[in-house]
């Protein structure tokens, strides 16, 4: 099993580019998770599908749209990058309801310039 | 407020030796789960350890304990024996009964343990 996957791994786009970073889970997880990472901020939530045609915004989603295409696929789309943006971006997929732990993706490296 | 402080940026702690990472929650649900996750260096999350609300015993997971402190929202994460892989940034992490399973993450301690 691979678990949750991502792709790309790095990405360097122009302000002003689009780009949909893609996540894709074989666990058979109901709710997935997209959050990006800045240094010293911590892990924030942009968008999460609790289940398959589902999805919320989480603390930040101004500049970015997803699509939970099916229950193994949820995608982040920049329509029209900023620097602002520049970070690393996790995928997680969790059971759903209940304390149950996520499981992360090994991340996407987004440069902005 | 914040909901997840870690105030620690940065520990240091030699091999074998114990030590402890500082977690302070805000929430005023009565119900709700804390975690840790280690990132290594290689960037991966890595889920460590759990801890229910209603728990009454504090969890643990090998080397790893929880200092679970309810009447001072605080959910300290001790590993015993430290080792040179332990090396990494700790996350401390709350889902919150009234959000719908999203986590809540702290800003992260540094640890580095040292031979």
């Amino acid at each position: 099993n691979a678990g949750v996957t991502q792709t790309p791994k790095f990405q360097v786009l122009k302000t002003g580019q689009s780009m949909t970073l893609q996540c894709a889970q074989d666990m058979n997880h109901n709710s997935m998770y997209w959050y990006r990472q800045d240094p010293g901020m911590g892990l924030r939530l942009i968008y999460y599908s609790a289940s398959e045609g589902t999805t919320d915004k989480g603390e930040v989603p101004n500049g970015y749209n997803v699509s939970r295409l099916n229950k193994r696929e949820f995608s982040l789309r920049l329509e029209s990058a900023a620097p602002s943006q520049t970070s690393v971006y996790f995928c997680a997929a969790s059971k759903g309801q209940g304390n149950n732990e996520q499981f992360f993706g090994p991340g996407t490296r987004l440069t902005v310039l | 407020a914040q909901k997840i402080t870690q105030t620690q940026p940065g520990m240091f702690v030699q091999e074998k030796e114990a030590v402890t990472l500082d977690c302070t929650y805000d929430t005023s649900d009565q119900s709700y789960g804390l975690f840790w996750y280690k990132q290594p260096s290689s960037g991966e999350m890595i889920f460590l350890i759990y801890q229910g609300s209603y728990d009454e015993q504090n969890a643990t997971e090998g080397r790893y304990s929880l200092n679970f402190q309810k009447a001072r929202k605080s959910a300290n994460l001790v590993i015993s024996a430290s080792q040179l892989g332990d090396s990494a940034m700790y996350f401390c992490a709350m889902r919150e009964n009234s959000g719908y399973s999203t986590l809540t993450f702290g800003k992260g301690t540094m640890l580095l343990v040292s031979p």
